[in-house]
């Protein structure tokens, strides 16, 4: 069974630094043609995608907040890490970490078939001070 | 403001064919597959569609998934109650030298 937990703070103060772990169950961060992303979503807005980490430890950010994120991951405790900078009360969501995979053939990853399946049960973040 | 395009809302009569709109560009859907996803009220989004028109396993016949150009579509047919919640379309955009996921704004789906 496939599950991912965030956790972290549920209120920060405006500047300072957003720290939240995604801990992962029934898969590897570290398995071939995988992947965990953060997805942000504010109270009844559309989602916004933040950023990604591959198998690989390749990292992909959004391009308005890339400055501001930083994401690893730990293989030995099976998780990702995200960390925002200089948080603002407008980053105030639900944040939520997802399963990226991707279809293969003959074992060989298709790159255009990645796609966000399993997601965490989201984390709600209020940025005030 | 959302990369994607889609109605902020939809509706239909319990059995009625329901169709929702996602709009891009040749940068995004234009050149990359499509994703949707279902989201009931307090729960995390659900993957309903992917690669276009690919459903995931446990995933009903009724819903489904076309792309021409730069537009997708999300079909739901037999329409139910428990249908109601809001869908998002999400795809890659690599317009930029750094490429990154971009999702809609998202329909709310009423049945009436």
């Amino acid at each position: 069974q496939i599950t991912l937990k965030e956790s972290g703070p549920t209120v920060v103060k405006p500047t300072e630094t957003l720290t939240l772990t995604c801990t992962l169950s029934g898969f590897s961060v570290s398995a071939s043609g995988a992947g965990v992303g953060w997805i942000r979503q504010p109270p009844g807005k559309a989602p916004e995608w933040l950023a990604l980490i591959y198998w690989d430890d390749d990292t992909r950010y959004s391009p308005t907040l890339k400055s501001r994120l930083t994401i690893t991951k730990d293989a030995s405790k099976n998780q990702v890490v995200l960390t925002m900078t200089n948080m603002d009360p407008v980053d105030t969501a639900t944040y939520y970490c997802s399963r990226l995979t991707s279809d293969k053939v003959f074992g060989l990853v298709i790159p255009s078939s990645y796609h966000f399946d399993f997601w965490g049960q989201g984390t709600l973040v209020t940025v005030s001070s | 403001q959302s990369v994607l395009t889609q109605p902020p809302s939809a509706s239909g009569t319990p059995g009625q064919r329901v169709i929702i709109s996602c709009s891009g560009s040749s940068s995004d859907i234009g050149s990359n597959p499509v994703n949707w996803y279902q989201q009931l009220p307090g729960t995390a989004p659900k993957l309903l569609i992917y690669r276009d028109n690919r459903r995931p396993s446990g995933v009903p016949e009724r819903f489904s998934g076309s792309k021409s150009g730069t537009s997708a579509s999300l079909a739901i047919s037999g329409l139910q109650s428990e249908d109601e919640a809001h869908y998002y379309c999400a795809s890659w955009d690599d317009s930029l030298s750094v490429s990154y996921w971009v999702f809609g704004g998202g329909t709310k789906l009423t049945v009436l």
